[in-house]
């Protein structure tokens, strides 16, 4: 089955730097990556997704990067703010929303003012 | 914080007895999601089901079952055969949206079973 693997675990920067987060999948099948940021004491949700057909996609300070050779995809995040502090998971999926999605173990992310 | 919800918040069992979470959503998703949350591991998919009275095991289905009796209702039972219950639970709920395929998370049971 699918296993991604996501690095750091954590990662601080200083407020105004930018962060990568970085993820790795083995199941070539897999078509659809979304990353989703979880603040403390919250449930998480969906900040951006990328389809394997698209290579980069960006949404004002967040972009995500596709590299489906390698089986790579990461998150940049510029100018961050201290209310980017969070933890940040990528996740693999096939095809439709009834699939089952595959959770990276995450990465806490501490902005420093 | 509404369309999707969990109880109770916290949870406390003795070990041994079986508990049942509760998960409702009134987003009229078809798809819904158990996952564990441990501290460092992510979240791990328990069970899954695309449609009413089917489900799916997910990575870590053991010691645990579920019902899909209807649409808006996913209830999880721990059973006394889950080896280490004590963690964070979410429920999900997915749709297909404007291109995106996102799930929906619920705030989450904390389960602590001494």
């Amino acid at each position: 089955g699918e296993n991604v693997e996501q690095h750091p675990s954590t990662l601080s920067v200083q407020e105004g730097d930018s962060a990568v987060i970085k993820c790795t999948y083995s199941d070539s099948a897999s078509n659809y990556f979304p990353w989703y940021k979880q603040e403390l004491g919250k449930r998480p949700q969906l900040i951006i997704d990328i389809r394997s057909n698209v290579g980069e996609k960006k949404d004002q300070r967040i972009a995500v990067t596709l590299n489906k050779t390698a089986k790579h995809f990461s998150l940049h995040i510029t100018e961050t703010q201290p209310e980017d502090s969070a933890v940040y998971f990528c996740a693999a999926s096939m095809k439709t929303s009834y699939d089952k999605v595959i959770f990276g173990p995450g990465t806490s992310l501490s902005v420093i003012p | 914080d509404g369309g999707i919800t969990q109880s109770p918040k916290y949870l406390f069992r003795k070990e041994g007895q079986n508990v049942t979470l509760s998960c409702e959503q009134n987003l009229n998703h078809d798809a819904m999601y158990w996952y564990r949350q441990d501290p460092g591991q992510g979240l791990r998919l328990i069970y899954y089901s695309q449609i009413v009275n089917d489900f799916q095991k997910g990575d870590i289905a053991e010691g645990y079952s579920v019902s899909r009796e209807k649409k808006e209702s996913f209830p999880l039972t721990v059973t006394s055969a889950q080896k280490n219950p004590t963690a964070f639970y979410l429920c999900a709920s997915s749709s297909f949206s404007s291109g995106r395929y996102e799930q929906y998370f619920g705030p989450g049971t904390r389960l602590t079973v001494t």
